[in-house]
C-alpha cells in the first residue's frame, strides 16, 4: 500500500509567478484535501476534491485552484504568487465517509 | 465557527516520564471527531489518536491516551513513558461529521530531555 506522495519537495518562486504542486493519493482513497501551513502555525484548509470536483473550500482567494484526475491524484495551482504564500503545502487523501486521512510530507514553497 | 486552541506553544519532559498536552475546542455540532497529529521534522502529519464525540470512553493507543471532556470541550493528550522519538510538533484537530475539512490548532512543540 503506497502512501501520499507530493512533488516537488521544495520550490522557490518569484512574486507574481504561478506554481503547480502535485499530489498522488494513497491507493484506495478517492478524496484529496490541500492545506497551507505557514511557519509556526497549524495547517489551514484550502480545498478538497472528490470525484474530480471541488467539494468544499476554505478562506482562500480564487487564485488558489485545483484539479483532481481520474486516478484521484491532484494538483494545486497558485497564480500571482505573493510573499505570504510562502508556506508548507500539505496534501491529504482519504476515502469519503471513513474519516481516515493520510498526509504527504508536503511541498515547501518559498516566494521571493 | 469551529475553533481549536492549544495554549502551550512548547513543553519539555524527561525521558520515561509522563506529559499531558492540552487542547480545547469550540463547536455547536453534536457529531464530530477529534484528533491528535504528530509532525516530526520530516513534516508528514502522523495520526496519533482519534476520538469520536459520541463515544464516552477515552481513546487509547499504546502509550498515548486522551482525556475527552465533552461538556468542557476539552481534549488533552497524555504520553506515558516518553521516548526520544516522541519529540515533535503535536497538533490537536477537529472535524465535524458533515464534511472532511479538518481544523487544526497552532500546535505544541514537545521536547524530550534525555
Amino acid at each position: 500500500e503506497t502512501g501520499v506522495t507530493q512533488s516537488p519537495t521544495h520550490l522557490i518562486k518569484t512574486r507574481g509567478q504561478q506554481v503547480t504542486l502535485r499530489c498522488s493519493s494513497q491507493s484506495g482513497h478517492n478524496t484529496v484535501s490541500w492545506y497551507q501551513q505557514a511557519l509556526g502555525q497549524g495547517p489551514q484548509f484550502i480545498f478538497q476534491y472528490y470525484r474530480e470536483e471541488e467539494n468544499g473550500r476554505g478562506n482562500f482567494p480564487p487564485r488558489f485552484s485545483g484539479l483532481q484526475f481520474p486516478n484521484y491524484s491532484s494538483e494545486l495551482n497558485v497564480n500571482a504568487l505573493e510573499l505570504d504564500d510562502s508556506a508548507l503545502y500539505l496534501c491529504a487523501s482519504s476515502f469519503t465517509g471513513l474519516g481516515g486521512y493520510t498526509f504527504g510530507s508536503g511541498t515547501r514553497l518559498t516566494v521571493v | 465557527a469551529q475553533t481549536v486552541t492549544q495554549s502551550q506553544p512548547e513543553m519539555s519532559v524527561q525521558e520515561a516520564e509522563t506529559v499531558t498536552l492540552s487542547c480545547t475546542y469550540d463547536t455547536s455540532e453534536s457529531d464530530y471527531y477529534l484528533f491528535w497529529y504528530k509532525q516530526p521534522p520530516s513534516r508528514q502529519m502522523i495520526l496519533v489518536i482519534r476520538q469520536e464525540a459520541y463515544k464516552q470512553q477515552n481513546a487509547t493507543e499504546n502509550r498515548f491516551s486522551v482525556n475527552f471532556q465533552k461538556a468542557a470541550k476539552s481534549f488533552s493528550l497524555k504520553i506515558s513513558d516518553s521516548q526520544l522519538g516522541d519529540a515533535a510538533m503535536y497538533f490537536c484537530a477537529y472535524k465535524n461529521g458533515r464534511d472532511d475539512k479538518i481544523i487544526f490548532g497552532k500546535g505544541t512543540r514537545l521536547h524530550i530531555l534525555p
